[in-house]
């Protein structure tokens, strides 16, 4: 079965900095990852994903998210942060259940912008 | 594009109601929709997984016979919380992908169940 591991809570950054929001994948098979960002009480939002191809994805908001699979990893980054950024952030991995393509999610991180 | 909407977004209810939440895509048809729940401060848990026109297929530990859904067309799935508990209070999100969109899941806003 697959499996995300989100190993940070929280990271807190300041704005203008860098951030990066860890994430690890067990899967069989090609991996098929997702980022997904979550505001106070409201649904979750996408922002990129990766299939196939450049190791670098570009995704919603100036984020972007490095595929490395020798680590089993696909770490989200932004050059400089935002206070607007701030929010929950669930990577995700695509299964299968009952014939279905499914998401797998891992526990989220709050990520804290502070001005 | 690919927006999806959830109806209500919160909903308060006595213990022994049924409480009905509907999802719609708005902007595509929605061959295949889920349904999560997320407790405060947890990740979403999938639920079930329906395709239009057939029976939801539950993941391990959920009674179907309590969240009833029905995915009656390509824009419209519904889940019902049958005799709704305390324990049923929870946030409720659905998600939608369909022709083309298959390795993308869109997200309606959630609604919040509270059962008194």
């Amino acid at each position: 079965a697959q499996s995300v591991a989100q190993p940070e809570d929280q990271v807190n950054v300041a704005e203008g900095n860098p951030l990066t929001v860890k994430c690890t994948y067990s899967v069989s098979g090609n991996p098929y990852l997702f980022w997904y960002v979550q505001y106070p009480n409201r649904g979750l939002q996408f922002l990129l994903k990766y299939i196939t191809g450049d190791n670098l994805v570009k995704g919603s908001y100036g984020f972007e998210a490095e595929f490395n699979k020798s680590q089993t990893s696909f770490h989200l980054k932004k050059p400089s942060a935002l206070v607007s950024d701030s929010a929950l952030y669930f990577c995700a991995v695509r299964g299968r259940s009952g014939g279905y393509s499914t998401l797998t999610f891992g526990k989220g991180t709050m990520l804290l912008v502070s001005p | 594009g690919a927006v999806v909407s959830q109806h209500p977004s919160w909903v308060i209810c006595k213990s022994g109601t049924s409480v009905k939440i509907e999802c719609r895509s708005l902007d595509f048809q929605a061959t295949t929709m889920f349904w999560y729940r997320q407790f405060p401060k947890q990740s979403l848990m999938l639920m079930a997984t329906s395709n239009e026109g057939s029976k939801a297929t539950y993941e391990q530990g959920v009674e179907k016979d309590k969240f009833l859904i029905n995915h009656a067309s390509l824009t419209l799935s519904t889940l019902t919380v049958t005799s709704a508990h305390p324990e049923d209070s929870s946030f409720y999100i659905c998600s939608a992908a369909g022709p083309g969109r298959t390795e993308t899941q869109y997200f309606g806003p959630g609604t919040r169940l509270l059962v008194l």
